[in-house]
């Protein structure tokens, strides 16, 4: 079946460092794929997305490439801020039986 | 924006009762879903709806089941709750296709 792998974290960052967070995928066909962001006590939302090779989705400095070659989806953003501290989550559409999510990378910003 | 409550932030509930989570979506999304969340195990879909009346099974139903009688609204049911089911509960709608899911803010279910 359908399965997402991301690095679990804790990452621990300074301010104003790079981030990269890794996702890798495994899936029939020409999935989508997604992240998703979970501030503390709040539901997830939806961060950027992809629907094919080679798209890159963008949203709030954060940006991930479709790579179908490498079947990864890795998100990256150039400078963060103590605000980007949450968990971070992978997922892939398949097909039409809902969202296949990582197991999520709780993000620490440190000042 | 879209919406999607969900009832209750924090539950507990004895071993044995039944218990109801509800959830209430405001955009005439036809699909809904019921995840649980758990720490190293991530989301993990429970029952989803595509329409009203109609539910599919996740990857992990046993001990639930779930009622869509309007199409706003996507109930999950513990049938006899037990400690394993300690969980956040989370709901989610859908337009369909690649469009974004939508969650509610979740339920964290005490089973004691």
């Amino acid at each position: 079946g359908d399965s997402v792998t991301q690095m679990e974290g804790p990452v621990t960052l300074s301010e104003e460092a790079f981030l990269t967070i890794n996702c890798t995928y495994t899936a029939t066909g020409y999935p989508s794929l997604f992240w998703y962001v979970q501030y503390p006590g709040e539901g997830l939302q939806l961060l950027l997305k992809a629907t094919k090779a080679d798209d890159k989705g963008s949203n709030k400095g954060f940006e991930a490439t479709y790579r179908k070659e490498t079947t990864s989806f890795h998100l990256e953003k150039g400078s963060v801020q103590v605000s980007d501290s949450a968990v971070y989550f992978c997922a892939l559409r398949g097909g039409a039986d809902g969202l296949t999510f990582g197991k999520g990378t709780h993000l620490i910003i440190q000042p | 924006d879209v919406k999607v409550t969900q009832s209750s932030r924090y539950l507990v509930k004895r071993t044995g009762e039944k218990v109801f989570l509800e959830c209430v979506q405001d955009m005439d999304h036809e699909n809904m879903f019921w995840y649980r969340q758990d720490p190293g195990l991530g989301l993990r879909l429970i029952y989803f709806s595509y329409d009203v009346k109609m539910k599919e099974k996740g990857d992990i139903p046993e001990g639930y089941s779930v009622s869509r009688e309007k199409k706003e609204r996507f109930s999950l049911i513990l049938e006899s709750a037990s400690t394993n089911q300690t969980s956040m509960y989370l709901c989610a709608s859908t337009v369909g296709g690649d469009y974004g899911y939508t969650f509610g803010s979740g339920t964290r279910l005490t089973v004691v």
